[in-house]
């Protein structure tokens, strides 16, 4: 089973500021066909989780492109470049490379 | 417009069967692979199944619920869903369908609430 780190668990961020989440693989995600099977998603209270990233840094159709992904084969990042009230929630990475697919702890992003 | 509506939740001893279902609209489960991903209260996402091709035939699951659990699909009701067996109190929590496209969940349901309690 391929084990997905996050950090930070906690971020307090100021509005308008940026932040970064980092997201560790076990295992190399990178694919045959050249991408990154990893993708990032945001819970916000009370709601289902919205894709926000695919293969490792395209974004979703209809997400804020203050929203963008960098990555590697094993480590991942998703940078928001000016921190806004909806972007409250919190945030997952999943590698879906290989079932059993899995999921990172959480990083909850809070405003200051 | 894309929809999927999860239903069959709710409250059932431990050792009991639950049948969840996910009724879809604005896309053919015949064609998308599905999963269901679920959520255990104040903890975060755990995947459980997915079932990824036009047959049927490619469906894998997670080690916990290996051998209880069962994916499988109407196409004819376009509906998905998750027979559930041998149910224990870890297996408590929202359990969300969601579509697969571009190897993510992609479009994901509201979820129902499965609590399994003597």
């Amino acid at each position: 089973e391929i084990v997905m780190t996050q950090s930070p668990l906690s971020l307090p961020v100021t509005p308008g500021e940026p932040a970064s989440i980092s997201c560790r693989s076990s295992q190399s995600l990178l694919y045959s066909n050249g991408y990154n099977y990893l993708n990032w998603y945001l819970q916000r209270p009370g709601q289902p989780p919205q894709l926000l990233i695919f293969l490792g840094s395209r974004r979703a159709s209809g997400v804020a492109d203050r929203l963008s992904a960098s990555e590697s084969a094993t480590d991942f990042t998703l940078r928001i470049s000016r921190v806004e009230a909806e972007d409250v929630g919190v945030y997952y990475c999943m590698q879906a490379l290989q079932p059993p697919y899995t999921f990172g702890q959480g990083t909850k992003l809070e405003l200051k | 417009q894309v929809q999927l509506v999860e239903s069959g939740g709710g409250v059932v001893q431990p050792g009991g069967s639950l049948r969840l279902s996910c009724a879809v609209s604005g896309f053919s489960v015949s064609y998308f692979g599905m999963h269901w991903v679920r959520q255990a209260p104040g903890k975060g996402l755990e995947w459980v199944a997915v079932m990824w091709d036009e047959n049927g035939q490619k469906i894998f699951y997670g080690d916990s619920v290996k051998g209880r659990f069962t994916i499988s699909r109407d196409n004819s009701k376009n509906t998905l869903f998750l027979q559930m067996d041998s149910l224990r109190a870890e297996d408590t929590g929202v359990y969300y369908c969601a579509r697969r496209a571009n190897h993510a969940p992609d479009k994901w349901g509201q979820g129902t609430l499965v609590t399994v309690s003597s």
